[in-house]
């Protein structure tokens, strides 16, 4: 059964200080792993697809990585700004179907 | 951009009523879908569309369907709405050239059922 898991369910951070959100998906066959951002009350915002093993992706202060078994969101010197949900997400071969982690609170405090 | 919009932002309708949520999208992507969006159970697709006419079951159909007339345009139809049917519905398409599979979202119809 295709299962994304993602790590921490929340963190708090204080401005400035880096960390790491961890996703871990189905490891066969993966053909897209996907990161977002959600606002409450609002819809997924796309930040990231990543194909392959060793790939990374950078935007403002976040990189998303990709390892044989797992992606990382790095989030560098964070802002109150970057305070949201963040999902990761995967489609396995021969299918257009994401398959969504439950998403990793983040919350950072000024 | 990819612009996703969705007909209505909040609705509220009663038990045994007949419920339409609309999504457009004007990108010219193939794919749509529609997922609903609960605490603690994630997203959770109920139907996606290859193409116009065309549906696809996802994950949790029961107590919905589904219309694409046109390429741009995918409803989500509540033939007799229930309570357990309150939640926030999200509408998203992607394409099959470039980025594949790279989903676009609405902004979400949060939906009460009383």
């Amino acid at each position: 059964e295709d299962q994304v898991t993602q790590s921490p369910e929340a963190l708090r951070l204080q401005e400035g200080e880096s960390s790491s959100l961890n996703c871990s998906y189905t490891v066969s066959g993966l053909r897209g792993l996907f990161w977002y951002r959600q606002d409450p009350g609002k819809g997924p915002e796309f930040l990231f697809t990543l194909y392959s093993a060793g790939e990374e992706k950078e935007k403002e202060r976040l990189k998303a990585t990709l390892t044989k078994k797992e992606s990382f969101l790095h989030i560098t010197a964070p802002k109150p700004e970057d305070s949201a949900t963040y999902l990761c997400a995967e489609t396995q071969g021969g299918s257009e179907k994401l398959v969504f982690g439950k998403g990793t609170k983040l919350t950072v405090n000024p | 951009d990819v612009k996703v919009t969705q007909s209505s932002r909040y609705l509220v309708k009663r038990t045994g009523e007949k419920v339409f949520l609309e999504c457009v999208q004007d990108m010219d992507h193939e794919n749509m879908f529609w997922y609903r969006q609960d605490p603690g159970l994630g997203l959770r697709l109920i139907y996606f569309s290859y193409d116009v006419k065309m549906k696809e079951k996802g994950d949790i159909p029961e107590g919905y369907s589904v219309s694409r007339e046109k390429k741009e345009r995918f409803s989500l139809i509540l033939e007799s709405a229930s309570t357990n049917q309150t939640s926030m519905y999200l509408c998203a398409s992607s394409d099959d050239r470039g980025d594949a599979d790279t989903q676009y979202f609405g902004p979400g119809t949060r939906l009460t059922v009383l």
